[in-house]
């Protein structure tokens, strides 16, 4: 079946512990792209990866890191969490970053409560 | 720079009356425009899309777009509006941004069908 997985569903932690999101896909996808929803914000987007080793800043990256080093994977990383950081997050990922073929295909989110 | 209105915070309708969710946006050069939905609990599903071609876009479960230049919207309609539509609607837009592309979502629209 094909799907974007995320781990894990549900995360309590604490100010300071680092953590990781992981996001995988199995589609072959090119792009993928990281989201936080926040009640009143919408979705606002954290980072995105256009392909393997090519990421770039979305409109809220601060705090967060990502890498890409396989196609299929795209971990998110909180170096220090703090309690702003609270949020339900999603990975996406996409066939083309641009073209008729994009559409993006979302995970079930990750639900993060800092404390 | 870009940016996407959702006008409404929650639109009401009976079931069997048409309904629409307004999305106006602004973004330099050529949009994609995308409408998503949210079901409880559960991650974005992609609705309708449009890229270039025909104004009238037709999308999943009976949905439908129209993408206006003039007035830069991309509202969201429905002929006949089902208990099951309720849900939380996205509209998104993907315009050009350096170095890459940006997808930036709205707050989002609540639709609530009554029976």
């Amino acid at each position: 079946e094909a799907q974007v997985t995320q781990n894990p569903r549900y995360l309590i932690t604490v100010t300071g512990k680092k953590l990781t999101v992981t996001c995988s896909q199995n589609m072959n996808h090119e792009y993928m792209s990281w989201y936080r929803q926040d009640p009143g914000l919408g979705l606002r987007q954290i980072y995105y990866s256009m392909n393997v080793e090519v990421t770039d800043k979305g409109d809220v990256p601060e705090g967060y890191k990502v890498s890409r080093k396989e196609k299929r994977n795209f971990p998110l990383i909180l170096e220090s969490p703090c309690p702003n950081q609270t949020s339900l997050y999603f990975c996406a990922s996409s066939p083309t970053s641009g073209g008729r073929q994009e559409t993006q295909y979302f995970g079930p989110g990750t639900r993060l409560l800092v404390l | 720079a870009q940016s996407v209105a959702q006008p409404e915070d929650q639109v009401n309708v009976a079931e069997g009356n048409p309904l629409t969710v307004k999305c106006t946006y602004s973004v330099s050069g050529n949009p994609y425009l995308f409408w998503y939905v949210q079901y409880p609990n559960r991650g974005l599903q992609f609705l309708l899309k449009y890229i270039t071609g025909d104004n009238l876009v037709k999308g999943s479960y009976g949905f439908e777009a129209e993408f206006n230049k003039s007035q830069t919207s991309f509202h969201l309609k429905k002929p006949s509006a089902l208990v099951s539509d309720s849900a939380l609607y996205f509209c998104a837009v993907r315009g050009m941004h350096t170095g890459g592309f940006k997808t930036i979502f709205g707050a989002g629209t609540r639709l609530f069908v009554k029976a």
